[in-house]
């Protein structure tokens, strides 16, 4: 079964302090990955994807991320944070049909 | 197009009652789903729709009831509602068709508190 494992509970960022939210999955065959951005009380916002190809990604924001296969990781990546990118982060794996598999999440804080 | 859209936004039920949380897509999708948020547990998914008559149990379907009549809609229905059903329901859809994995759109929400 495939499963999605982000370490950090909480990460805590100065502003304009670079930015790096780890991901490692679980997945038999070659996976389909995103990150996705929750602000407090909306919905989910798609940052980025990664299905094939040039494994760093650039996605919305500013944000990019890269694809290990070797260490089973897509850690997320921002060279300097600004204080609307404090939200919560989810990295899912792709899997049949559609199916989406979610890690628990890791909530950014910008500090001053 | 209105994209993934569900009613209600908020929701508080007593135990033991019963309601229907309503999806809608207008995108003409194959795959709709729901996903539970929970603190600390990101999203699980419910229950998922690969066409209208076909429906399938995700990760936590347990008190939860689906069925799909049409491509738009997929309601979620909760037939006696416990206080662990509290949480933050989210519907998504996709298409089916198409390689190599087809983007998951999602509606905003219904906060459900059950007392």
């Amino acid at each position: 079964a495939q499963s999605v494992t982000q370490p950090d509970i909480h990460i805590t960022v100065s502003e304009g302090a670079s930015l790096e939210l780890r991901c490692n999955y679980s997945y038999g065959a070659t996976p389909y990955l995103f990150w996705y951005v929750q602000s407090p009380g909306q919905g989910l916002q798609l940052l980025l994807k990664y299905f094939s190809g040039d494994t760093l990604v650039q996605g919305i924001k500013g944000f990019e991320a890269e694809f290990k296969r070797s260490q089973s990781s897509f850690n997320l990546r921002k060279p300097s944070v600004h204080w609307s990118d404090a939200a919560e982060y989810f990295c899912a794996v792709g899997g049949g049909y559609s199916t989406l598999t979610f890690g628990k999440g890791t909530m950014l804080l910008v500090s001053p | 197009n209105a994209g993934v859209t569900q009613t209600p936004k908020f929701q508080v039920l007593k135990t033991g009652q019963s309601m229907t949380l309503q999806c809608a897509q207008d995108m003409n999708h194959e795959y709709m789903s729901w996903y539970r948020q929970d603190p600390g547990m990101g999203l699980r998914l419910i229950h998922y729709s690969v066409g209208a008559g076909i429906t399938d149990q995700g990760e936590v379907p347990n008190g939860y009831n689906v069925s799909r009549s049409t491509t738009e809609d997929f309601p979620l229905r909760l037939l006696s509602a416990a206080p662990s059903q509290t949480s933050v329901y989210f519907c998504a859809s996709s298409r089916v068709e198409g390689a190599p994995y087809n983007e998951q759109f999602f509606g905003p929400g219904t906060r459900l508190t059950v007392l």
